[in-house]
C-alpha cells in the first residue's frame, strides 16, 4: 500500500524568509499525482501545488515550488518569501494515476513569525 | 461561483445513534469525496461519488455509507456512532472522477459523547 511520511511535526520560518517541508512517499507505480494541500485555521483544505510524476520539471506556484525527486521518491515543499497568512498545517499526498489510493502524509504544522 | 458547502458545521450526538452529513459541491462538479481527519489518524479516504455511482471506497465499517443524488448532492451517513466516530469530516468535489483538482469544503465537525 502506498504511504506518505512526513518526518517534521512542526516548523517555523521568519516572515520574508524560506522555509523547505519534507515529504517522502513510498509506491510501485509509475505514473501518480503528488500533491500539497494547506489547512488554515479555518479547516478548508486549500490545494497549494500537484505534481504529474511523468513530468520531470518541478511545479511552481508564485512563491510555492516543488523539489520532486522521483528515484529518490521524495516531494519537498519550498515557500519563499513567507507570509504570515502561510501558517497553516501542510499536507503531502499522493494519488495514483487512476484517481484511486488518494493517501494524505501526518502534516507539518508551519508557524510564520514576525 | 460558491464553493463547497458542508452542513452542518458543527454536530454532537450520542453513542449509538446515527448521523447525515450533507456535502454541495461547486456547481458542474459531478465528483464528491468524503473523508475522516482525526489526530491520531490523520486524513484518510471514505469514498468517492461520481455520477450518482459509489467508485471508491476506503477501508471504513459498513457503518460508514453514503450516496449521492442526481443533483450531484452528497450525503454520509453513520450509524451505530462509536466515541471513535469523533472528527472532522471533510469533503471535495471535482469536475470529473479523478480529483486532481479537488476543492474542499470547510468540514463537519462530529462530536460524539
Amino acid at each position: 500500500a502506498q504511504t506518505v511520511t512526513q518526518s517534521q511535526p512542526e516548523m517555523s520560518v521568519q516572515e520574508a524568509e524560506t522555509v523547505t517541508l519534507s515529504c517522502t512517499y513510498d509506491t510501485s507505480e509509475s505514473d501518480y499525482y503528488l500533491f500539497w494541500y494547506k489547512q488554515p485555521p479555518s479547516r478548508q483544505m486549500i490545494l497549494v501545488i500537484r505534481q504529474e510524476a511523468y513530468k520531470q520539471q518541478n511545479a511552481t506556484e508564485n512563491r510555492f515550488s516543488v523539489n520532486f525527486q522521483k528515484a529518490a521518491k521524495s516531494f519537498s515543499l519550498k515557500i519563499s518569501d513567507s507570509q504570515l497568512g502561510d501558517a497553516a498545517m501542510y499536507f503531502c499526498a499522493y494519488m495514483d494515476n487512476y484517481g484511486q489510493n488518494f493517501v494524505f502524509g501526518p502534516g507539518t504544522r508551519l508557524s510564520v513569525l514576525p | 461561483k460558491a464553493g463547497v458547502t458542508q452542513t452542518p458545521r458543527y454536530l454532537i450526538k450520542t453513542r449509538g445513534q446515527q448521523v447525515t452529513l450533507s456535502c454541495s459541491p461547486i456547481s458542474g462538479h459531478r465528483s464528491v469525496s468524503w473523508y475522516q481527519q482525526t489526530p491520531g489518524q490523520g486524513l484518510q479516504f471514505l469514498f468517492e461519488y461520481f455520477s450518482e455511482t459509489q467508485r471508491n471506497k476506503g477501508n471504513f465499517p459498513g457503518r460508514f455509507s453514503g450516496r449521492q443524488f442526481s443533483n450531484s448532492r452528497s450525503e454520509m451517513n453513520v450509524s451505530t456512532l462509536e466515541l471513535g466516530d469523533s472528527a472532522l469530516y471533510l469533503c471535495a468535489s471535482s469536475r470529473w472522477a479523478m480529483n486532481t483538482e479537488a476543492f474542499f469544503g470547510q468540514g463537519t465537525r462530529l462530536t460524539v459523547v
